[in-house]
């Protein structure tokens, strides 16, 4: 089977940095997502990484290693309403998406 | 309709009643998929389509079924629904049959099973 794995909440101030870690172990690997959901909507797209290394993408980027079974999101200049939790997803080698429990950012002035 | 739309909202539904969850994009989606999201769990998939008369299962198929006979639609079964199959139940699509492509949700159906 799959596992992703990614902390369940993190907290941070308004203005701030935060980073949120994934691993994943799959079968086969063809890419990783991130997706943003707000409570009670809809779960949208933020990042698609398949090569190893940075993609920035405003206030957001995604990282990923290969080898390592590993990516992060960072938020960079936190607003309010980047309060929300944040889904890792590794797509394997028949091409459907894991998903990970996911991460509940709370943003605090 | 813009995107994807699900009906019903919300539901509470007697166990052992059957019940048909409906999904609809206009994108012209080729690949439709169904998920679960239960707190902890994260969303797992369902059973999915990759092109119009095709489906498949995922991760946690028991108990549902699906169809697929045009592009647009791609309702979900639960022939008769068990307590456990209290959830919210998201209907995603993505252009292409690959994981890689960007997967868009609808709104959702919270469905209670009593």
């Amino acid at each position: 089977g799959q596992n992703i794995d990614q902390p369940t909440e993190m907290t941070a101030t308004e203005g701030a940095i935060v980073q949120i870690n994934c691993t994943y172990q799959t079968s086969g690997f063809n890419g990783l997502f991130w997706y943003q959901q707000h409570a009670g909507e809809a779960p949208t797209f933020l990042s698609y990484n398949v090569l190893d290394g940075l993609e920035e993408k405003g206030r957001f980027s995604s990282f990923l290693s290969r080898s390592k079974g590993y990516s992060y999101l960072l938020l960079k200049e936190l607003q309010m309403k980047d309060s929300a939790s944040y889904l890792c997803a590794a797509c394997s080698n028949d091409y459907k998406l894991s998903f990970g429990a996911g991460t509940t950012v709370t943003v605090r002035a | 309709i813009a995107g994807i739309t699900q009906a019903p909202t919300s539901q509470i539904l007697a166990a052992g009643r059957r019940m048909t969850l409906r999904c609809t994009q206009d994108m012209r989606h080729n690949a439709m998929y169904w998920y679960r999201q239960d707190l902890g769990l994260g969303l797992r998939l369902i059973h999915y389509s990759n092109t119009a008369g095709t489906t498949g299962k995922g991760e946690v198929p028991d108990g549902y079924s699906v169809s697929r006979a045009n592009t647009d639609d791609f309702p979900l079964t639960l022939a008769s629904a068990v307590p456990s199959q209290t959830s919210v139940y998201f209907c995603a699509s993505s252009e292409g049959q690959g994981g890689y492509d960007e997967q868009f949700f609808g709104p959702g159906t919270r469905l209670t099973v009593l």
